[in-house]
C-alpha cells in the first residue's frame, strides 16, 4: 500500500496569514492527489483533484502543487471558514490512501 | 446538486454484522461513470477507503477487509449498502458514503476522487 504521510500534523495561523502544509507519498505517484477539507460534524468537501485542478466553487485562495512524492496545499489568505482538517488522497492504485490529516486552528 | 445520506444501526455487538445503506437523491446512481464508495474513520485518525462498487455491480474492496466486506447497488433504490461481518472493537467509526468520480491513472482506472461526501454515521461495537 502507498504511505500518505502529512506534516505537520497541525498548526496554529493568524487570520490573513498564507498556510501552507504537505502530503509526502511513499512512493511516485505522478499528480494522482487529491486534497480535501473536513470541519467536525460535515461531510469532507473536496478542495483540489490531480494535485493542482481546483474543484468548482472552492476558493481561489486555495491551491495545490506537486508531482511525484512531494505535494504542497498552500491558503494564500486564511479564513475563519477554513478552519478544518486537511487530508491528501492518492489514486495512483488500490487501495486509495489518505494521509494523517492537518488540523487548521487559530 | 446530488445529496449522500447514510442510514443505519449506531450500536453494534461484537461478532455481529453491520448493514449500512446511503441513499442518493439529486441525481441517478446509474448515471455517467461514478463509483460509489464507502470510507471510514476511526476517532482522531485519518481516512480509510473500504471499498466501491460501479454501477454494473463490479466491486473493488480495500484488501485489510476483502473477507468481511460486501458492498451492494440497487439501482431501483437509487441507493447502495455496506454489508461488514463479524465486527469488533476495531471497526467502531464514522462511517462515510462518497460518489467517486470515475477517471485513470497510469495503474488503475476507477473511484479517483470523491465529490460528494454523506455526513457520516457513528457506529460503535458494543456488547
Amino acid at each position: 500500500d502507498i504511505q500518505m504521510t502529512q506534516s505537520p500534523s497541525s498548526l496554529s495561523a493568524s487570520l490573513g496569514d498564507r498556510v501552507t502544509f504537505s502530503c509526502q507519498a511513499s512512493q511516485d505517484i505522478s499528480n494522482y492527489l487529491n486534497w480535501y477539507q473536513h470541519k467536525p460534524g460535515e461531510a469532507p468537501k473536496l478542495l483540489i483533484y490531480d494535485a493542482s485542478q481546483l474543484e468548482t466553487g472552492v476558493p481561489s485562495r486555495f491551491s495545490g502543487s506537486g508531482s511525484g512524492t512531494i505535494f504542497t496545499l498552500t491558503i494564500s489568505s486564511l479564513q475563519p471558514e477554513d478552519i478544518a482538517t486537511y487530508y491528501c488522497q492518492h489514486y495512483l492504485d488500490l487501495p486509495l490512501t489518505f494521509g494523517g490529516g492537518t488540523k487548521v486552528d487559530i | 446538486q446530488v445529496r449522500l445520506q447514510e442510514s443505519g444501526p449506531g450500536l453494534v455487538k461484537p461478532s455481529q454484522t453491520l448493514s449500512l445503506t446511503c441513499s442518493v437523491s439529486g441525481g441517478s446512481i446509474d448515471s455517467r461513470a461514478y463509483y460509489w464508495t464507502w470510507i471510514r474513520q476511526h476517532a482522531g485518525k485519518g481516512l480509510e477507503w473500504l471499498g466501491y462498487i460501479y454501477k454494473s455491480g463490479t466491486t473493488y474492496y480495500n484488501p485489510s477487509l476483502e473477507s468481511r466486506i460486501t458492498i451492494s447497488i440497487d439501482k431501483s433504490a437509487n441507493h447502495f449498502s455496506l454489508t461488514l461481518t463479524s465486527m469488533t472493537g476495531a471497526d467502531t467509526a464514522v462511517y462515510f458514503c462518497a460518489r467517486g468520480v470515475g477517471a485513470c491513472s497510469s495503474s488503475n482506472c476507477g473511484g479517483s476522487w470523491f465529490d460528494s461526501w454523506g455526513q457520516g454515521t457513528q457506529v460503535i461495537v458494543s456488547s
